[in-house]
């Protein structure tokens, strides 16, 4: 079962170039998430999306825009990316009701991004 | 704000040794508390799931307890062993303002030696 999956896995960008990290979800979850993972910080919400074609911003939203393609697939694009964004992200999916997570989160293996 | 925190950061035990690991959270009000495992370079795996009308859940040598009202979960880790290597984050789901986003706390690295 391939559960959450994630690509790229790895990324070097320049700072103002754009890129998309691609997510797809095989668990016919409802609800999908984008995390970023920082030293000291812990994981943070960038943006999620309660159900296909609804997304919500996160406690870090801004640089970032999300994409729900479908019910599996969950986008996050950097449109002009800085320094600052160096960092682990996350993509998980869960069940849910409403706006209520029920389940288990389910994580991907993440894509580790540097900004030069 | 919800915030939750695991104490501690870091901790170190000989293998066969039974440990508990900790996590604080400020709002009782509180969906449902998750631990999860970490290892190096990949994402988190769940571990445990508990509702708020749960006390306790149980998965092998792992038990994980609930306590609303001082807003403390503990994660029991019975005959530990140099696989429980890794690092353990709790993550609570709040019940109101929107209970899609979890907290997490920053975690507490475990190492088991031999």
């Amino acid at each position: 079962n391939a559960g959450v999956t994630q690509t790229p896995k790895f990324q070097v960008l320049k700072t103002g170039q754009s890129m998309t990290l691609q997510c797809a979800q095989d668990m016919n979850h409802n609800s999908m998430y984008w995390y970023r993972q920082d030293p000291g910080m812990g994981l943070r919400l960038i943006y999620y999306s309660a159900s296909e074609g609804t997304t919500d911003k996160g406690e870090v939203p801004n640089g970032y825009n999300v994409s729900r393609l479908n019910k599996r697939e969950f986008s996050l694009r950097l449109e002009s990316a800085a320094p600052s964004q160096t960092s682990v992200y996350f993509c998980a999916s869960s069940d849910s009701q409403g706006a209520v997570v029920i389940g288990e989160l389910f994580f991907g293996e993440g894509s580790r991004l540097t900004v030069l | 704000k919800q915030e939750v925190t695991q104490i501690p950061a870091a901790l170190s035990v000989p293998e066969g040794e039974n440990l508990v690991l900790n996590c604080s959270f400020t709002d009782s009000a509180i969906y449902n508390l998750q631990w999860f495992r970490q290892d190096p370079g990949k994402g988190l795996t769940s571990l445990l799931l508990i509702q708020s009308s749960q006390r306790e859940q149980t998965s092998g040598r792992l038990n994980a307890s609930l306590d609303k009202s001082s807003g403390r979960s503990t994660l029991y880790i019975a005959a530990s062993q140099p696989g429980d290597s890794a690092t353990y984050l709790c993550a609570v789901t709040r019940r109101t303002g929107g209970g899609n986003k979890l907290t997490f706390g920053t975690g507490t690295q475990l190492k088991v030696e031999l």
